[in-house]
């Protein structure tokens, strides 16, 4: 089946810096990818849609400067947590659609960010 | 808004079904997905199933689907300790490029 792959899996950093966290589909295209956040013991919440070639769109009441959003190719798009603090810290999920026929996604194995 | 609706616990004995159930509100909804996470990994699809089936059965997996009602059920047969985790339902409106709406997720224990 189709590979979606995200990087890295687990990063700690302090408070104030950025973080970027790729995700790729490795063996298919993707025109949209989306990013998902889950907190501990919830449901993912989706976080914003990311089209290849033009602006993200964002879900409401999620803070565009401080979750950038770039989809540079149709296999890449990145997350950059600018400015973390303590309160960024969680589980960030990408997924990718492998086929306009079935609807069926498909997810990164997650990246698990802790601000310290 | 769409709203996905499933109960959070579920507790069963190794060798017994397994059902977990699962409401929806978008009677639009074209595709309905069951999700599994395992502790401190990632989503793994199960399967899915097409808005204008009844019934998918896959191996031990068997999606039973009440459009008029808007229900989804997963059923595992002869459920094993390996299939402890975390059950999402999630719904799509429209085929590929949009998102998944998921619920809170059901948490499946197995006791040996």
């Amino acid at each position: 089946g189709a590979v979606v792959s995200q990087h890295p899996s687990w990063v700690i950093c302090k408070s104030g810096t950025s973080v970027k966290i790729e995700c790729r589909s490795l063996d298919f295209q993707a025109t949209t990818m989306f990013w998902y956040r889950q907190f501990p013991k919830q449901s993912l919440m989706l976080m914003a849609t990311s089209n290849e070639g033009s602006k993200a769109t964002y879900e409401q009441g999620v803070e565009k400067d401080k979750f950038l959003i770039n989809h540079a190719s149709l296999t890449l798009s990145t997350l950059t947590v600018t400015s973390a603090h303590p309160e960024d810290s969680s589980f960030y999920i990408c997924s990718a659609s492998a086929s306009k026929n079935t609807g069926e996604l498909f997810f990164g194995e997650g990246s698990r960010l802790t601000v310290l | 808004g769409e709203d996905v609706e499933q109960s959070l616990f579920l507790s069963v004995r190794e060798g017994d079904s397994s059902v977990i159930n699962c409401t929806y509100t978008d009677s639009s909804s074209t595709y309905l997905y069951w999700y599994k996470q395992e502790p401190g990994a990632g989503l793994q699809l199960l399967t899915y199933i097409f808005s204008n089936m009844d019934m998918k059965q896959d191996q031990r997996l068997t999606v039973l689907l009440n459009k008029k009602d808007k229900h989804l059920s997963l059923r595992i047969a002869d459920t094993q300790t390996g299939d402890s985790a975390i059950y999402f339902c999630a719904e799509s409106i429209s085929q590929a490029g949009t998102a998944l709406i998921f619920g809170k997720g059901t948490t499946l224990s197995v006791s040996s």
